[in-house]
């Protein structure tokens, strides 16, 4: 059981270039979420999808799309990468219902040159 | 929609010391809180979190909050902290009005020292 996992665990990009970050969870979870974290910014929301075939806006949207492959996999996609978007980059999952702990994934953490 | 303010940026206390990270919210509807605790280079791990029923909450590691309606509030405690207990401490709100996400405050570093 590997609870949240994430790839890749770092990454280096030059500004302009695309890449997507994996997430997949073996708990069964229905609700999955994308968070960046920047230093005194706490965790940010960027999308979240709540039930399988769902997605959802958070707080910090703009640049980011995802993808909700199947009810284990959510990905988060940057078209084009901007150093604004430089960040550590937290996946999570969680049982349907805002009451449910949310588990994370151990964690992205990218570089936009 | 609801937030979180976390006091204090980065608490410092000694070895075997009492320590209290403050949390408040704010929130139109009922609320359910939670405290997340950030190991270094790990991600997010649940302390402890308050759905209703007793206003005091106790978590992994010997931790305790406390949750105050009136003063909107969810304080996190430990009477005696080790350097294990070093990490950064994230409140977060969320609602039990439709589907809410979770909100977290901007964190807290505690650093223990010897």
């Amino acid at each position: 059981n590997a609870g949240v996992t994430q790839t890749p665990k770092f990454q280096v990009l030059k500004t302009g270039q695309s890449m997507t970050l994996q997430c997949a969870q073996d708990m069964n979870h229905n609700s999955m979420y994308w968070y960046r974290q920047d230093p005194g910014m706490g965790l940010r929301l960027i999308y979240y999808s709540a039930s399988e075939g769902t997605t959802d806006k958070g707080e910090v949207p703009n640049g980011y799309n995802v993808s909700r492959l199947n009810k284990r996999e959510f990905s988060l996609r940057l078209e084009s990468a901007a150093p604004s978007q430089t960040s550590v980059y937290f996946c999570a999952s969680s049982e349907l219902g805002s009451y449910n702990e949310q588990f994370f994934g151990p964690g992205t953490r990218l570089t936009v040159l | 929609a609801q937030s979180v303010t976390q006091l204090d940026s980065q608490v410092p206390v000694f070895e075997e010391a009492p320590v209290e990270l403050r949390c408040n919210y704010s929130s139109s509807v009922s609320v359910y809180l939670f405290w997340y605790v950030q190991y270094p280079n790990q991600g997010l791990q649940l302390l402890l979190k308050y759905l209703s029923g007793s206003t005091l909450v106790k978590g992994i590691n010997g931790f305790e909050a406390e949750f105050n309606k009136s003063q909107t509030s969810f304080h996190l405690r430990k009477p005696s902290v080790h350097i294990s207990d070093t990490a950064e401490y994230f409140c977060a709100v969320s609602t039990n009005s439709g589907y809410s996400t979770l909100t977290f405050g901007k964190g807290t570093m505690l650093l223990v020292s010897p």
